[in-house]
């Protein structure tokens, strides 16, 4: 069965620390992946989305993730985070228009 | 553009009533689909929909109605509201797999 994991349930940092969240999915055959971030009290906003090609993604933000597919992870990463970070962070992985979220990462940034 | 636009934001409801969670996109996406988001277990798929006059069950479907007229609309229907429903409902839209568009949240208590 499809699912996606993401290992990291709350993450506390400190400004300009460096993150890296974990996602790890299963599914058969070509996947597409994504992150997505809510800000408290918003809704889901994309950051980032990886289809083919390059597997090193640039989202909006400074945000970044790998895609490996030997390890089925997309881990999302940020060399150095700010206060505004904090949020609550959700991969996704599918393919055409149906999607699997993972249960989300709470992030809190400390300035 | 206003993307898509979900109606009530807030809505409190008595065990045993029933109530409409409207939806609607302006992006003519094929895909619509209804979340719920509960603390600790991430969006769940509730009802989804491929088009006009298509839909299907999700992860959590008891308890849910949804039906999709048009392109445009999508409404979630409770339809006879139970404390177990107390949650956040997300509608989301989407285009060929481009990831999804997500509205801004109904948050609901069923009291």
């Amino acid at each position: 069965a499809q699912s996606v994991s993401q290992h990291n349930h709350h993450v506390i940092l400190s400004e300009a620390a460096s993150l890296e969240l974990g996602c790890n999915y299963s599914y058969g055959g070509t996947v597409n992946l994504f992150w997505y971030v809510q800000y408290p009290g918003q809704h889901l906003q994309l950051l980032l989305k990886y289809f083919s090609g390059d597997p090193l993604v640039k989202g909006i933000k400074g945000f970044e993730a790998e895609f490996i597919k030997s390890k089925f992870s997309f881990n999302l990463r940020k060399p150095s985070v700010q206060w505004s970070d904090t949020a609550e962070y959700f991969c996704a992985a599918g393919r055409g228009n149906q999607f699997y979220f993972g249960t989300g990462t709470s992030l809190t940034v400390i300035p | 553009n206003a993307g898509v636009t979900q109606t009530p934001k807030f809505q409190v409801l008595k065990t045993g009533q029933s109530m409409t969670l409207q939806c609607a996109q302006d992006m003519n996406h094929e895909y619509m689909s209804w979340y719920r988001q509960d603390p600790g277990m991430g969006l769940r798929l509730i009802h989804y929909s491929v088009g006009a006059g298509i839909t299907d069950q999700g992860e959590v479907p008891n308890g849910y109605n949804v039906s999709r007229s048009t392109t445009e609309d999508f409404p979630l229907r409770l339809l006879s509201a139970a404390p177990s429903q107390t949650s956040v409902y997300f509608c989301a839209s989407s285009y060929g797999g481009f990831g999804y568009t997500f509205g801004s949240g109904t948050r609901l208590t069923v009291v």
